[in-house]
């Protein structure tokens, strides 16, 4: 069964700082990796889509990676503003016909800070 | 616009009823899903669909039950044999993957439901 792990759970910087979030997954067979945002009491923004044969993809100040051979993938985020401030969540799909299930971590809380 | 529209928002529900979520889209994807949300959890799949008149089990089907009659349209019941069904649930729908396209997935705003 995957299980998919983002660390860390919580995280507080300063306005301006680079930061990297972490995610894990057990099973390397999947069809791809998506980054979503999460503001509190809202659905889930898609912000980035990688599929299993890239390495990376950008939007913005925005930048993940996946490394498929170790179950590992990173989000950078650049020069972080107040308006980031939200919860992070990594999701890997298997695909079934015309249907993607994802699973999903448990999300990385973020805080950026004036 | 197109998009993922979840009604009601909030949503109360007493011992022993029976509760229906709305989910609506006008993407024309193929693919729909529900999610469940717990705090300090990840989403959780319960049930997904395909095609109209089609859906599969997720992982967590016990005690929700779910139709496809039209493509724009898979409502999620709660039944009373939901043990602990207080959670943020969350409709999302896919686009089929084609050559070079990726499976498109999109999300609602969600429906807090509550158990008093």
């Amino acid at each position: 069964k995957q299980e998919v792990t983002q660390i860390p759970a919580a995280l507080s910087v300063p306005e301006g700082e680079n930061l990297v979030l972490n995610c894990s997954f057990t099973d390397s067979a999947i069809y791809n990796l998506q980054w979503f945002r999460q503001d509190p009491g809202k659905g889930l923004t898609s912000l980035l889509l990688i599929q299993s044969s890239q390495r990376e993809q950008t939007s913005g100040r925005l930048n993940a990676s996946l490394d498929k051979s170790s179950g590992r993938s990173t989000l950078y985020i650049a020069a972080s503003q107040p308006g980031d401030s939200a919860t992070y969540l990594c999701a890997v799909s298997h695909h079934t016909g015309t249907a993607s299930k994802l699973t999903f971590g448990t999300g990385t809380r973020l805080q950026v800070t004036l | 616009d197109g998009g993922i529209t979840q009604s009601p928002k909030y949503l109360f529900r007493k011992e022993g009823q029976n509760v229906t979520l709305s989910c609506e889209q006008n993407l024309n994807h193929d693919a729909m899903y529900w999610y469940r949300q717990d705090p300090g959890q990840g989403l959780r799949l319960i049930y997904y669909s395909q095609i109209v008149n089609d859906f599969q089990k997720g992982d967590i089907a016990e005690g929700y039950s779910v139709s496809r009659e039209k493509k724009e349209s898979f409502p999620l019941t709660v039944t009373s044999a939901q043990k602990n069904p207080t959670a943020f649930y969350l409709c999302a729908s896919s686009s089929r993957p084609t050559i070079g396209r990726h499976y498109g997935y999109t999300f609602g705003s969600g429906t807090r439901l509550t158990v008093v």
